[in-house]
């Protein structure tokens, strides 16, 4: 069965630093992957998402993720974090073709930008 | 106007009452989902439709049920509501032809059961 981990439920970073968040997957066929942002007190957004095309992938307000088959790896990263980037992020597995449907999501990571 | 909604957006209830939370869609995707988030759990998959005549459980479906009216609506029901029910709860709709299965998400009802 597919699964999906994160590592680090919490990842602070100051403004204007390298934000990465980490997130491992598990699947016994090729994956899509995807990378969802939920503001406080909001639903969730889609970020950017991993259909099997181009392994890096470009997602909206700067972030980007790269898919890594040989380390089953799907990592957010951002160049510059900006306060408005603070917010959790969960990172999700659809199984390609998969009769179920459904995403498999990881437990989330709550990302805090410092001054 | 937001293409997922959901009412309420905030209830609180006391335990052993039904409620239902509503969702309806404007996206015309067939699949529809809901799934309830708790702080460190992430979210995870109570029920799910394909259309109309498809319901399916999910993850945690024990003490819910469902009822897809129409196929821009789908109800969560709890008929004898719990404390650890309290919960965040999020409907998502896909479409059939996107194989890749990207959800959307309403904004959510938080519902508390004193």
């Amino acid at each position: 069965a597919q699964s999906v981990t994160q590592l680090g439920s919490h990842v602070s970073v100051s403004e204007g630093a390298l934000v990465l968040l980490r997130c491992n997957y598990s699947s016994s066929v090729p994956p899509y992957l995807f990378w969802y942002v939920q503001y406080p007190n909001q639903g969730l957004q889609l970020l950017l998402k991993y259909t099997s095309a181009a392994t890096l992938v470009k997602g909206i307000n700067g972030f980007e993720a790269e898919f890594k088959k040989s380390e089953t790896s799907f990592h957010l990263t951002k160049p510059s974090a900006h306060m408005s980037d603070a917010a959790e992020y969960f990172c999700a597995v659809s199984e390609h073709g998969g009769s179920q449907g459904n995403l498999i999501f990881g437990k989330g990571t709550k990302l805090s930008v410092k001054p | 106007d937001a293409d997922v909604t959901q009412t309420p957006r905030n209830r609180i209830t006391k335990t052993g009452k039904r409620i239902m939370l509503e969702c309806s869609q404007t996206k015309g995707h067939d699949r529809m989902y809901w799934y309830r988030q708790d702080p460190g759990l992430g979210l995870r998959l109570i029920y799910y439709s394909f259309d109309v005549k498809d319901i399916n459980k999910g993850e945690i479906s024990d003490g819910y049920s469902v009822s897809r009216q129409a196929q821009a609506k789908f109800s969560l029901s709890l008929e004898s509501a719990i404390p650890n029910q309290t919960a965040l709860y999020f409907c998502a709709t896909s479409d059939f032809s996107d194989r890749g299965n990207e959800q959307f998400f309403g904004p959510g009802t938080r519902l508390t059961v004193l």
